[in-house]
């Protein structure tokens, strides 16, 4: 059974771009989250989607959007890219919900310079 | 609102030696309670959960952890320490019977093992 699997894991952007990271979940798995970790504040909820539907949202500023497919992938965007935006931005599917088993992919390292 | 405190970023044991990580929990409701391990340039495995019942849960790689309610604890532990337990560790909290919601991490603890 494959696992998470987030593309690409390196990416390196210039101040004021936009970049848009991706995931594949866990086959049959329609919830996918994403975390934003950085050393300084740790690891961060940014959204949830299920069945294409955003159910939940951190506390981030509307440069960050993210969409998940009828197949249940899902993106992230993050436009107008600052430099505090460098981090390793994870992303998690599970069954449901993250209440149950959260399965972490390898995380996309994305470095802004 | 949830919240997670892990106390001490950092944990250093010897090979062989009682490994405890701490963790103490906020939250307004009956609590889901997750302990996480993330080695160098990895994504975040689960350790193991506690959603309901046994207040003492048991892991993979020889973890456990005892939920206390009167304590809001949740404290990781592993009688021997390997080598290969190098890594930080998450705890982080969840709210039980909501859809939608997010998994809340402490700072992580650092676990170094010497030999």
């Amino acid at each position: 059974k494959a696992g998470v699997t987030q593309t690409p894991r390196y990416l390196i952007k210039t101040r004021g771009q936009q970049v848009t990271l991706s995931c594949s979940p866990i086959s049959g798995h329609r919830s996918v989250s994403w975390y934003q970790q950085t050393p300084g504040q740790g690891l961060q909820f940014l959204f949830e989607y299920f069945s294409e539907t955003q159910r939940n949202k951190g506390n981030f500023p509307g440069r960050f959007s993210g969409r998940q497919f009828s197949n249940s992938r899902s993106e992230m965007n993050v436009s107008t890219l600052e430099l505090g935006d460098s981090a390793l931005y994870l992303c998690a599917s599970s069954l449901q919900n993250p209440n149950t088993e959260a399965f972490f992919g390898q995380g996309t390292r994305l470095t802004v310079v | 609102a949830q919240s997670v405190t892990q106390l001490g970023s950092h944990v250093s044991v010897s090979e062989g030696a009682l490994v405890l990580l701490r963790c103490n929990y906020s939250s307004s409701v009956p609590p889901y309670l997750f302990w996480y391990v993330q080695y160098p340039n990895q994504g975040l495995q689960l350790l193991l959960k506690y959603t309901t019942g046994a207040t003492l849960v048991k892991g993979i790689n020889g973890f456990e952890a005892e939920f206390k309610k009167s304590e809001t604890s949740f404290h990781l532990t592993k009688p021997s320490a390997h080598m290969s337990d190098a890594a930080e560790y998450f705890c982080a909290v969840s709210v039980a019977n909501q859809a939608g919601t997010a998994l809340i991490f402490g700072k992580g603890t650092t676990l170094s093992v010497s030999s």
